[in-house]
């Protein structure tokens, strides 16, 4: 089974600045999709960004980006000129792309907080 | 933007009663799922739903829960008799007419079983 582990529960940032939250998987399939989604304190599950196992190149939306190492099995999402909206729990999920099975597997969420 | 809704945003029910979540998905979405959050939990699969039939549930999908998509635009998760363990934030998310494509969550409904 596919597991996916956020190492840092909780994360600060100082306005403006950048930070970086960590997120391993577990997987013994090579075609797969990877997501981080945010969760601020509305609860609404919102996409902030995604990356296809066969791509090499890292995604980025905007301040958004990651590092997507996928020998070490590793998806880190970088957040630049972080600003106070960013505050909220980020979720790292992952979906094997095998017929049949598209359901997200989740972390267990970081929480980021945004210092003034 | 096209969304993904959900009513209510807060149930309150008795245990033992029977609840009704309804999403409504994006329109030309064609795989549905719920997803739920126990309070300061990870998020956990329950069910997809493919062209009129679950395509897949978890163990946590036992007889107490099923799912419907009574017409062309609602997809509904009913628990039949609810138990305290089920007070969660239910998320519906619906995805393209891809599997893979991405899951756009609605903002999920609380429900608190007393």
């Amino acid at each position: 089974a596919q597991t996916v582990t956020q190492s840092q529960p909780e994360m600060s940032v100082q306005e403006a600045e950048t930070v970086t939250l960590s997120c391993t998987y577990d997987t013994s399939e090579s075609d797969y999709y990877l997501f981080w989604y945010k969760q601020p304190p509305s609860r609404q599950m919102i996409l902030v960004i995604r990356q296809e196992a066969y791509k090499q190149q890292n995604a980025t939306e905007n301040r958004f980006s990651v590092n997507f190492q996928k020998a070490a099995k590793s998806f880190s999402l970088k957040i630049s000129d972080s600003q106070l909206g960013d505050a909220a729990m980020y979720f790292c999920a992952y979906v094997h792309s095998g017929a049949g099975s598209y359901q997200l597997t989740f972390g267990k969420g970081t929480k980021l907080s945004v210092i003034p | 933007e096209p969304e993904v809704t959900q009513t209510p945003s807060h149930q309150v029910t008795q245990m033992g009663q029977e609840v009704i979540l309804r999403c409504v998905p994006i329109s030309n979405h064609l795989y549905f799922y719920w997803y739920r959050q126990i309070l300061g939990q990870k998020v956990e699969f329950l069910v997809s739903f493919y062209n009129n039939e679950i395509s897949e549930k978890s163990e946590i999908f036992d007889d107490q829960f099923s799912v419907e998509r009574p017409d062309g635009s609602n997809f509904t998760l009913k628990i039949r008799s609810t138990k305290l363990e089920d007070s969660a934030m239910y998320f519906c998310a619906s995805s393209g007419d891809r599997g893979t494509d991405t899951q756009y969550f609605g903002p999920g409904t609380r429900l608190t079983v007393l």
